[in-house]
């Protein structure tokens, strides 16, 4: 079935510093592809989407390029700030489809230090 | 513009008790699905509702069941409850199945 592999948390960096959240999925057929974002103590946030290949996803100074050719949908961002400390999920669905469950990676802490 | 409500927030239940948890869509929203958070993993689809059937459903028992009203309102019913249902219940609401979701800030149940 289909699935997503994030990388692993906690991720820790100094203010400024440049992100990078590893993401790869597997899919039968041609998904959407989604970052969420969930702070603490608030439910789960769309940040970013993209719905085909080549398509960059951006928001909040976050991108994401979808790419079929390594099953890839990694998040970025030049320069973090303490505000940008949560739980990032990426995730996939079958958009268009009566079937549009969303399926998510376990997710990835990450910490941004002052 | 009200968006995807859940209520209660927090509950606390003792094992082999039933619980309902109940789910407002955003406002023009006709589908309803839920999803189990358990502590440090990502969300996982229970079942989806619509027109007021249920169209798909995760890899849940059928302890989990629930229902969706005229008005499109929600509700999780879970039976027979164990330790192991000690999660946060999303819900998450979406236009005709095919649209994207908004997701509720979610009702956490702790069974003890």
């Amino acid at each position: 079935g289909d699935s997503v592999t994030q990388m692993e948390g906690p991720v820790t960096l100094s203010e400024e510093a440049f992100l990078t959240i590893n993401c790869t999925y597997t899919a039968t057929g041609y998904p959407s592809l989604f970052w969420y974002v969930q702070y603490p103590g608030e439910g789960l946030q769309l940040l970013l989407k993209a719905t085909k290949a080549d398509d960059k996803g951006s928001n909040k100074g976050f991108e994401a390029t979808y790419r079929k050719e390594t099953t890839s949908f990694h998040l970025e961002k030049g320069s973090v700030q303490v505000s940008d400390s949560a739980v990032y999920f990426c995730a996939l669905s079958e958009e268009g489809r009566r079937d549009d469950k969303i399926i998510f990676g376990k997710g990835t802490r990450l910490h941004i230090l002052p | 513009d009200a968006g995807v409500t859940q209520s209660p927030t927090h509950l606390i239940k003792t094992r082999g008790q039933q619980v309902t948890l109940r789910c407002s869509p955003k406002s023009g929203h006709d589908t309803v699905s839920w999803y189990q958070q358990a502590l440090g993993q990502g969300p996982q689809f229970i079942f989806q509702y619509y027109e007021e059937e249920e169209r798909q459903r995760g890899n849940f028992p059928d302890r989990f069941s629930g229902h969706q009203f005229p008005n499109y309102s929600s509700e999780l019913n879970v039976n027979a409850l164990l330790l192991g249902d000690s999660a946060l219940y999303l819900c998450a609401s979406s236009f005709r199945q095919t649209y994207e979701q908004y997701f509720g800030p979610g009702t956490r149940l702790t069974v003890t």
